[in-house]
């Protein structure tokens, strides 16, 4: 079975662009979580998606926005980008709660310049 | 954003070493999970906790779900150049909770 798939695997944008990242899950997954991880504050949750349903959000600003497909892939959008948004993203899929079902992707990294 | 803290932050020891990690919360949880993350990739689920004082391993590694249900610990037994790595715990508070997590231990097996 294929793992999870994030793409890009590695981005380069500038302050004030927006940016697009995908993740596929595990066929048969429908949940389908988002992180953020930085060498300064770890590892953040961003928001959780479930059968294209937001259920549950992080403490990130609004310019981080997702969604989900009905194939369950998803996406996350960070709008006019801040040098601070600069990490990798983690994108987790799983079949539904427990939590401990989550299997994690490679990540996206992102430089913002 | 909410963190476990973790600790040691980091830890160098020689292989065929035993290695304790921890990680403390002030709110209760009622999972625990304890992941490694190596260079360049995502983490891996290594081992998942569920009862207050559950003792669970996973091979050379071990895990113990405090009994005040605000700690847990990792033990990783006779070390090897592989366990090199960073390892997370991670809470939620239920089942279907966001999972909060520890701020990382960096450990690095010298030879």
């Amino acid at each position: 079975k294929a793992g999870v798939t994030q793409t890009p695997r590695y981005l380069i944008k500038t302050r004030g662009q927006q940016v697009t990242l995908s993740c596929s899950p595990i066929s048969g997954h429908r949940s389908v979580s988002w992180y953020q991880q930085t060498p300064g504050q770890g590892l953040q949750f961003l928001f959780e998606y479930f059968s294209e349903t937001q259920r549950n959000k992080g403490n990130f600003p609004g310019r981080f926005s997702g969604r989900q497909f009905s194939n369950s892939r998803s996406e996350m959008n960070v709008s006019t980008l801040e040098l601070g948004d600069s990490a990798l993203y983690l994108c987790a899929s799983g079949a539904a709660p427990p939590q401990d079902t989550q299997y994690f992707g490679p990540g996206t990294r992102l430089t913002v310049l | 954003g909410q963190q476990l803290n973790q600790s040691p932050q980091s830890m160098f020891i020689q292989e065929g070493e035993d290695v304790s990690m921890n990680c403390t919360s002030s709110s209760i949880f009622n999972t625990w999970l304890w992941y490694k993350q190596d260079p360049g990739e995502g983490p891996v689920l290594l081992i998942a906790l569920y009862k207050a004082g559950e003792l669970t391993s996973n091979g050379r590694l071990t895990a113990q779900f405090g009994i005040t249900r605000k700690d847990s610990f990792l033990n990783i037994s006779a070390s090897i150049p592989s366990d090199v790595g960073i390892y997370f715990c991670a809470g939620a508070q239920d089942n279907t909770d966001k999972l909060i997590f520890g701020t990382g231990t960096r450990l690095q097996v010298f030879p």
